[in-house]
């Protein structure tokens, strides 16, 4: 069965430095997105992606973050300043069509420190 | 605005049943469920996009009562393999399509 896969599946980083948190789609599908959990609570949407292009964020994702995808296959977050809060599980998530459910990946924990 | 789930947690053995519900302030067009493992990610387990719709698979279903503007999902013989936390994710809101989730219901099924 097809699967969105994320890399790393644990990132430790110090305050202040920038990450870059990788997912790959389902190759077929068209709409991207990125969501974060902080332990214990609710999944909280990002950003969703389509048409290369940011369709719509929340109000976490702010200037601090950034969101490409460079080569039609991966899909990547960016924090450029890391905060102790930015300290969450990140999960990519993709689907072919707007009525459909996601597939999410299996998640990147970030740990600032 | 963020759906309320009921109850929080649930505890069964194996072989009950139980429902989980999900309710929103405004109203409704689509509701996805999902059922999330400690510590892995969320799986889907099925979109509801009309009022009145049903769906099911295996012994676990789902209504989508567009008038009360809630949803509930339905576990049938529950399997020890149920055991997670479910989340339900309601849309459209402030114009996004993008369904916001609830904070899960716990649900532990014991031998």
């Amino acid at each position: 069965e097809p699967e969105v896969t994320q890399t790393p599946s644990h990132q430790v980083t110090q305050m202040g430095q920038e990450v870059i948190l990788r997912c790959v789609p389902i190759s077929n599908h068209l709409y991207f997105y990125w969501y974060r959990q902080i332990l214990g609570q609710k999944v909280e949407f990002l950003v969703s992606f389509y048409n290369n292009e940011i369709s719509e964020k929340s109000e976490i994702f702010d200037d601090q973050f950034s969101v490409e995808r460079p080569d039609g296959s991966n899909f990547t977050l960016k924090i450029r300043s890391t905060k102790l809060e930015d300290s969450a599980m990140y999960f990519c998530a993709s689907r072919l069509q707007g009525s459909e459910g996601y597939t999410f990946g299996s998640g990147t924990r970030l740990t600032v420190v | 605005q963020q759906p309320v789930q009921s109850p929080q947690a649930v505890i069964l053995r194996e072989g009950e049943d139980a429902v989980i519900n999900c309710s929103s302030s405004k109203a409704l067009y689509s509701v996805h469920w999902y059922r999330q493992k400690h510590g892995e990610a969320p799986v889907f387990l099925m979109i509801l996009l009309k009022g009145g719709e049903q769906k099911g698979h295996d012994k676990i279903s789902a209504s989508f009562n567009e008038k009360k503007q809630q949803s509930s999902l339905y576990l049938t013989a529950s399997q020890l393999s149920y055991s997670g936390t479910y989340f339900c994710g309601t849309g459209p809101s402030g114009g996004s399509y993008i369904p916001t989730f609830g904070r899960g219901t716990s649900l532990i099924v014991h031998p």
